[in-house]
Formats: C-alpha cells, structure tokens, sequence
C-alpha cells in the first residue's frame, strides 16, 4: 500500500525566509511518481512538480527547488526567499499506476 | 497541462437533496477522477470515471450516493445524492492525459450543505 507522510501540519516565516516542507512516502513498488501541488486560499488545486522513480536529479524552478532522495523516501521542497504569495496549503503525492495517494498538507503562512 | 472547468464553482443546498457537479475537459483524455476534500482535509479519491462504462469507486464510497457519468473524453458529471451536513466538502475533478502521468485538477465545487 502506498503512503504519503506530511510530518508538517502548519509553518509560519517571515518574508524572505527560506523554507522547507518534508515529505516521506512509503511503496514496495519500484515505478512511481511523486508531485507537489499547491492550494491557495481559492481553492484549487496547481501542479508544481512531477518526479518519476527513476530520476534522482534535484530540480530548482526560481524559488523553488526540489529535494528528491530514495534512500530516504522523501522529496522534500523548499521555498527560497519565501514571499507572501506562498501562503498555502502544499500537498505532497505518490502514484503508483494512477492511484494516486496524497499526504496531509502543510499549511504554510508567510508573514509580511 | 488541460483547461477544466467545474460547473457550478459552489452552492448551498439543503439536506435530502442532490447536486449534479460538471467537469468538462478542453481536450480528450483518457483518465477522468473525482475527489473530495472534507473541511480542512487531504484529498480522497471517490472514483475513477471511465468513458463508455461505470465508474470505479473506492472503498467507502458507492454508487447510489455518487453517480458518475462519463459519456465522452472530455466530460463528466458526479452527483451528490440524499445530501447531508457530513457532505459539505470541495468536490474535484481531475485528469489525466495520455502519456502525462500526471493529473491536473479543475477548480472545485465548493458545497455546503445545510
């Protein structure tokens, strides 16, 4: 069965800080996929990131960067410079054969 | 990434009724899902809507309580039927298209039930 594990359930910085939100996932499955997904106060739900198992490669998109590490099953994110308009809810998912499984969320509040 | 949209974006609804929620696709894809977010919740998955057949549900959730409809590649419909207070949730389509391995969300139906 697979699992998402969010250890995080709120943080709070200050601008201009950096952040980082954990993610642990559990599968016996060797191909899967992880993602990062956003929920601004709005309500829906953006598409940040995708990683399939087989690539460890770290990636950095402006601010943000991503941590991903199967010998430890996290893929952990971080915001560089955090601004206020990152105040959200993050979800962290795995799929495994589009059955997709999404941790707790972390609700993140940058602070002017 | 697919433009969706939900229709309609929320609605209050007494108990004992149902609520048809819309999700239409600008472009086929293969897979159609919906899901539920309960008030300061995770995402669950309800099912996976399949064109030209019934739906597969997840443990917990059944047919007569959400029926789901998929006539074609780039619509669906999920009603929330005998609704009470329990239901009040955001409701989410999502989809996935062919060779993405990835599924993108429409914006939610926001329901309250009263």
């Amino acid at each position: 069965a697979q699992k998402v594990t969010q250890a995080q359930t709120e943080i709070s910085v200050v601008e201009k800080e950096d952040v980082t939100l954990d993610c642990v996932y559990e599968t016996r499955d060797t191909t899967y996929y992880l993602f990062w997904y956003k929920q601004p106060p709005s309500g829906e739900l953006v598409f940040l990131i995708r990683r399939n198992s087989f690539d460890e490669q770290n990636e950095i998109s402006g601010r943000y960067s991503w941590n991903f590490q199967k010998s430890t099953s996290s893929f952990n994110f971080t915001i560089t410079a955090s601004q206020v308009v990152d105040s959200a809810v993050y979800f962290c998912a795995l799929s495994v054969a589009n059955d997709m499984r999404f941790g707790a969320g972390t609700r993140l509040t940058v602070k002017p | 990434s697919a433009v969706i949209s939900q229709k309609p974006s929320r609605d209050i609804c007494q108990r004992g009724t149902s609520l048809t929620i819309q999700c239409q696709v600008d472009s086929q894809v293969t897979m159609m899902f919906w899901y539920r977010q309960q008030p300061g919740q995770s995402l669950t998955l309800i099912a996976t809507a399949n064109q030209g057949s019934e739906a597969t549900y997840e443990s917990g959730f059944v047919i007569d309580k959400f029926p789901i409809s998929r006539p074609n590649l780039t619509f669906s419909t999920l009603t929330v039927s005998n609704m009470s207070p329990e239901d009040s949730s955001i409701y989410l389509c999502s989809v996935d298209r062919v060779g993405t391995n990835t599924q993108y969300f429409g914006p939610g139906t926001r329901l309250t039930v009263l």
